[in-house]
């Protein structure tokens, strides 16, 4: 089976400009989460979904950003505009009814550099 | 409350050696305890975890030790190969309010010396 699959792998862009990471996650997960990863901060959960409904959106940093889930198999996180300070690799990770108290399946991180 | 101490940053061990890894945390909510493993250019995996109904797991030569008295909790890499070089999380997580979803320590750079 695949695994959860994310797009663009790698991101160069500019400040100020929009940025879109897709993410598929593994058939018939109910759970999907955003994560972001930094030298500083480690890995902070930004955004879960349950059954496509946001459920904790507390950890996404500004209003910059935003996620949706329109169906089961795609999730986008998008930062608009982007900052410098938003440099970093985002995974996106699916988990099947437990939430976080069961095993998280992680794509590969979309790893974004922002100039 | 809701952090997850490790330590310690990075960890040189040589081949044959034992690595161990610390984490601990102040709430009392968590009950579940994963480990992940990361590779450099890929995303977290999970490696074992542990319930606090045991104070001991192990998988071949990977051991989680659970301490609940002391809100500790550790892994141990017996018999470190090379292979085993990566970066390693401890998280924590429960099943009420906040402590839902998986709080992860701040990682440990593992190098197993050939």
């Amino acid at each position: 089976d695949a695994g959860v699959i994310q797009s663009p792998r790698h991101e160069v862009t500019e400040m100020g400009q929009e940025v879109t990471l897709r993410c598929k996650p593994i058939s018939g997960h109910d759970y999907l989460f955003w994560y972001r990863q930094t030298m500083m901060r480690g890995l902070e959960l930004l955004i879960y979904f349950n059954n496509n409904v946001p459920i904790d959106d507390s950890g996404m940093p500004e209003d910059r950003f935003s996620a949706k889930m329109p169906n089961a198999s795609f999730s986008t996180l998008k930062i608009q505009p982007s900052e410098p300070r938003d440099s970093a690799v985002y995974f996106c990770a699916s988990s099947f009814g437990t939430g976080g108290t069961g095993e998280l399946f992680f794509g590969e991180g979309s790893r974004l550099t922002v100039l | 409350q809701q952090q997850v101490k490790q330590s310690p940053q990075s960890l040189i061990v040589q081949k044959g050696g034992i690595s161990i890894i610390n984490c601990a945390y102040e709430n009392t909510a968590f009950d579940y305890f994963p480990w992940y493993q990361q590779f450099p250019g890929k995303g977290p995996a999970l490696l074992i975890a542990i319930r606090p109904d045991v104070s001991e797991k192990k998988e071949g030569r990977f051991t989680i030790s659970f301490n609940k008295s002391a809100k500790q909790f550790s892994l141990h890499i017996m018999d470190s190969q090379p292979g085993d070089s990566a970066t390693y999380f401890c998280a924590a997580s429960g099943t009420s309010g906040s402590a839902r979803q998986l709080t992860f320590g701040s990682g440990t750079q593992l190098t197993v010396l050939p």
